[in-house]
């Protein structure tokens, strides 16, 4: 099956300082990723949608400077947390389309998850 | 706007049981597909079962099937014969063939398996 990864799985950071989440699709190529947040016991919520070479398309209510994407290849994305403040604390979750045609159709393979905590 | 509708926030089942899991979705497009992912306490989000709305066979994974009702937007899973590892939060999900791949999740069932 299709494999998504993660970087790192957890961070503890100080606030104002900034981390950056790695995304990667590990055997196929993604032009397509996407960042959800998900606070506990709660469902994902889609942050933004990120295109390879392109500039990310954000959710409504998802401050753009506060969030930074960065799609630079088809297997890697990006997500930088800017001055991270701790309401800012969550679990943050990528995924990666995969096209028809590799597999058996369209779908959403997801990462394993970052969890952040911002002192 | 799209939804997608979890009814049942827990749901418990004896191992070896049978447990159906609801999901009603609300869209006025013709073209969807449907998806159900499992994830567990380790929070990996797991793909279970996907349904292509023009197709009226419904879809099964081994243990794992759905009752698609096209006309009513409802699509429950059923996972028969259930084991301590199917114990997870469920969630519904839906996309549209003009939604640019975004999916919609509903809120998720808590499934708890009883030895």
């Amino acid at each position: 099956g299709a494999v998504v990864s993660q970087h790192p799985s957890w961070v503890i950071c100080k606030s104002g300082t900034s981390v950056k989440i790695e995304c990667r699709s590990l055997d196929f190529q993604a032009t397509t990723m996407f960042w959800y947040r998900q606070f506990p016991k709660q469902s994902l919520m889609l942050m933004a949608t990120s295109n390879e070479g392109s500039k990310a398309t954000y959710e409504q209510g998802v401050e753009k400077d506060k969030f930074l994407i960065n799609h630079a290849s088809l297997t890697l994305s990006t997500l930088t947390v800017t001055s991270a403040h701790p309401e800012d604390s969550s679990f943050y979750i990528c995924s990666a389309r995969r096209l028809a045609g590799e597999g058996g159709g369209e779908t959403q393979y997801f990462g394993p998850g970052t969890r952040l905590l911002v002192l | 706007a799209q939804t997608v509708t979890q009814s049942q926030p827990e749901m418990s089942v004896q191992e070896a049981e049978t447990v159906t899991l609801s999901c009603t979705y609300d869209t006025s497009e013709s073209d969807y597909y449907l998806f159900w992912y499992k994830q567990p306490p380790s929070r990996q989000m797991i793909l279970v079962i996907r349904q292509e709305a023009y197709k009226q066979q419904n879809a099964t994974e081994n243990r794992f099937s759905v009752n698609f009702q096209k006309a009513a937007k409802s699509f429950s899973l059923k996972i028969s014969d259930s084991q301590l590892g199917d114990a997870a939060m469920y969630f519904c999900a839906y996309r549209t063939s003009t939604s640019g791949s975004r999916l919609t999740f509903g809120e998720g069932t808590q499934l708890t398996v009883n030895p």
